[in-house]
């Protein structure tokens, strides 16, 4: 029972390149959810997917792209990285109203440099 | 912008010991939320606890919710060496569907 797996755990692109982060869950969640962990910022939401096929905006949507391919996937796109979007990101989903809270992934580090 | 705010920032105590953790928050809320996170992981749900409900125990963790006061606790009794992580309070406010809103977290170590 894997949950909910992030690939890759490690990149570093440089500043102008695109690149995917893929989500994967295994759980039969409805909602998926990318987030950022910056140093003393905690986390904020960049999109989340109430259920297939929509998605929507958080706090920071700027600079990224999302796509809820089907119930299990929810990728999160960056078409032109900048240095300010190095980050930690992480992907989460959640049951029905919520119940058990969210199931995170292990994160992916993104140096643009 | 934060809708949880956590303190300490920074907390520091001895193997044994209860710790303590406090979050407030700004608005309404439908439920506020636990997690833990192991240095370099990913978040780890604790504990879950409603708005029409004022305390809630699991295992060595108590909760308790002053909606009143908009804020929260977090009691972690017997503290042990593996307790030594990151906690994080999450508010859900949202109409619909529930979307966190997470405190930048309070840091805790347990000495040995």
């Amino acid at each position: 029972n894997a949950g909910v797996t992030q690939t890759p755990k490690f990149q570093v692109l440089k500043t102008g390149q695109s690149m995917t982060l893929q989500c994967a869950q295994d759980m039969n969640h409805n909602s998926m959810y990318w987030y950022r962990q910056d140093p003393g910022m905690g986390l904020r939401l960049i999109y989340y997917s109430a259920s297939e096929g929509t998605t929507d905006k958080g706090e920071v949507p700027n600079g990224y792209n999302v796509s809820r391919l089907n119930k299990r996937e929810f990728s999160l796109r960056l078409e032109s990285a900048a240095p300010s979007q190095t980050s930690v990101y992480f992907c989460a989903s959640s049951g029905w109203a919520g119940i058990g809270g969210y199931t995170f992934g292990s994160g992916t580090r993104l140096t643009v440099v | 912008s934060q809708q949880g705010e956590e303190d300490p920032q920074a907390l520091s105590i001895q193997e044994g010991e209860n710790a303590t953790m406090n979050c407030s928050y700004k608005t309404s809320i439908n439920n506020l939320q636990w997690y833990r996170q192991n240095s370099g992981r990913g978040l780890v749900h604790l504990i879950l606890i409603r708005s029409n409900e004022r305390e809630k125990h699991s295992g060595r963790l108590r909760v308790t919710l002053d909606t009143s006061k908009k804020s929260s606790s977090l009691l972690i009794t017997a503290s042990r060496a593996a307790d030594t992580a990151s906690y994080f309070c999450a508010t859900d406010a949202s109409q619909g569907a529930q979307k966190l809103v997470f405190g930048q977290g309070t840091r805790l170590t347990i000495n040995p």
